[in-house]
């Protein structure tokens, strides 16, 4: 298993509400990117954070947004929630930029 | 952007047969490409990589080739066991950016 961690586990949303996810990198490792997996595809890349900066946006809506730390943990904060937003949200941490990314186990995030 | 495509969607093969997963990729500036394996309800697990300066890449019964011209790249398993049916997803990236196949769902029949 890798050294990657998220918090929680699961998750039950409202439509409407907001919510903040978080992960906690590898150790060593500044560069966290977060995807969005819907049940039966492939994980879709949201962004990345690289020293505390975002290093690249995939094709999600501003109300997903992120945050880096000092010690390179990040969060995830998706406002209005839609129920299409129900999926497996997975964040991979790496060495740098550009290096081979380890995934974490992931939060399950439900929203009725 | 990067569109990635990966076929079959699904794959049954017998014990011990070779298992070949293919992936197109449309961003000529992709240099990376991972392959990932994930059990049902687990993450995804990094099992090959290669970069756009590799041919083939080979790690015990795994085997990674890339046509950098062709913008094509494959999995390759041999000896297949039980333990390798799972959910198995190829990736490009050009940037920051990783793209990811929809998935190959491998069966290893005992």
């Amino acid at each position: 298993e890798t050294g990657v961690t998220q918090s929680p586990t699961h998750l039950i949303k409202t439509r409407g509400q907001q919510v903040t996810l978080r992960c906690s990198s590898q150790s060593g490792h500044n560069t966290v990117s977060w995807y969005q997996q819907a049940l039966g595809q492939g994980p879709q890349f949201i962004f990345q954070y690289y020293r505390e900066e975002e290093n690249g946006r995939g094709n999600f809506p501003p109300r997903f947004s992120g945050l880096q730390f000092p010690n390179y943990s990040s969060e995830l904060n998706v406002n209005a929630l839609e129920l299409d937003d129900s999926a497996l949200y997975l964040c991979a941490s790496s060495l740098a930029w550009g290096y081979e990314q380890y995934f974490g186990p992931g939060t399950r995030l439900t929203v009725t | 952007g990067e569109n990635v495509e990966q076929h079959p969607s699904t794959l049954s093969v017998q014990e011990g047969d070779s298992a070949v997963i293919k992936c197109t990729y449309s961003d000529s500036a992709s240099n990376y490409f991972p392959w990932y394996k994930q059990e049902l309800g687990k993450r995804p697990q990094l099992i090959i990589d290669i970069r756009s300066n590799v041919g083939e890449k080979k790690d015990q019964r795994i085997a990674v080739t890339l046509n950098k011209t062709a913008k094509h790249f494959s999995l390759h398993i041999t000896e297949t066991q039980p333990e390798d049916s799972a959910v198995y997803f190829c990736a490009a990236r050009a940037r920051s950016d990783m793209r990811f196949g929809a998935g190959t769902r491998l069966t290893v029949k005992p």
